[in-house]
């Protein structure tokens, strides 16, 4: 089943912070996040196994709380480079990884 | 270390005809999923395949089929197109396809006229 992300599009000036959520309505074993730019493939950004972990790359970090089924992806001091659609994929054991719909991240100067 | 190679780049067919496209993993890597991605809806799970076995398979119909070689390559076919079908199709490779992380190619748009 696939996750629901929100919100679906979020605008942002250079240096502002934002959160991206992922729920699920199945119990899930892990959390994947990826970016897509425009035209190109999508690029893993961190996992998340069962067990509450936070995770962090540069100033992308992530949450994962498996008792409520979500995940929250944060981007702080956001750059240009940040610009993309971003999508989490959820596994639940024996299920494949399955992805939301995305939400377009668009950072402006 | 190479990426993940999906063949050919750009398809054009119009409907009824069947496509194949092909997709290189990693070297390595023995997961293969595939994907198709159209506007507003995200990156739609196809099937995945582990050591030339399908592991799991989306709901897409029947039109729809792949199968990986020994050498880990996959190939995805469809059958009597239809104009829907025109999307991305993306291919991830992985190690072993449980909580890894996903490579993907750079896809294969087809279009249906």
């Amino acid at each position: 089943q696939q996750p629901v992300q929100s919100p679906q599009a979020v605008i942002l000036r250079e240096g502002e912070d934002a959160v991206i959520n992922c729920s699920s309505s199945k119990a899930l074993y892990s959390v994947h996040w990826y970016r897509q730019k425009h035209g190109e493939a999508p690029v893993f950004l961190m996992i998340l196994l069962k067990g509450g972990e936070q995770k962090g790359h540069d100033k992308i970090s992530a949450s994962f709380n498996e008792k409520k089924q979500q995940s929250s992806l944060y981007l702080t001091a956001s750059q240009l480079s940040y610009s993309g659609t971003y999508f989490c994929g959820t596994e639940g054991g024996n299920t494949p990884l399955v992805f939301g719909k995305g939400t377009r991240l668009s950072v402006i100067a | 270390k190479a990426g993940v190679t999906q063949t050919p780049r750009y398809l054009i067919k119009t409907r009824g005809q069947q496509v194949t496209l092909s997709c290189s993993p990693i070297s390595g890597h023995r997961s293969v999923s595939w994907y198709q991605q159209t506007p507003g809806q995200g990156l739609q799970f196809l099937f995945e395949y582990f050591s030339e076995t399908q592991r799991n398979k989306g709901n897409f119909p029947g039109r729809f089929s792949g199968r990986q070689f020994s050498n880990s390559r996959s190939e995805m076919n469809v059958s009597t197109l239809e104009l829907g079908d025109s999307a991305l199709y993306l291919c991830a490779s992985s190690r072993t396809g449980d909580n890894q992380p996903q490579h993907f190619g750079d896809g294969t748009r087809l279009s249906i006229l």
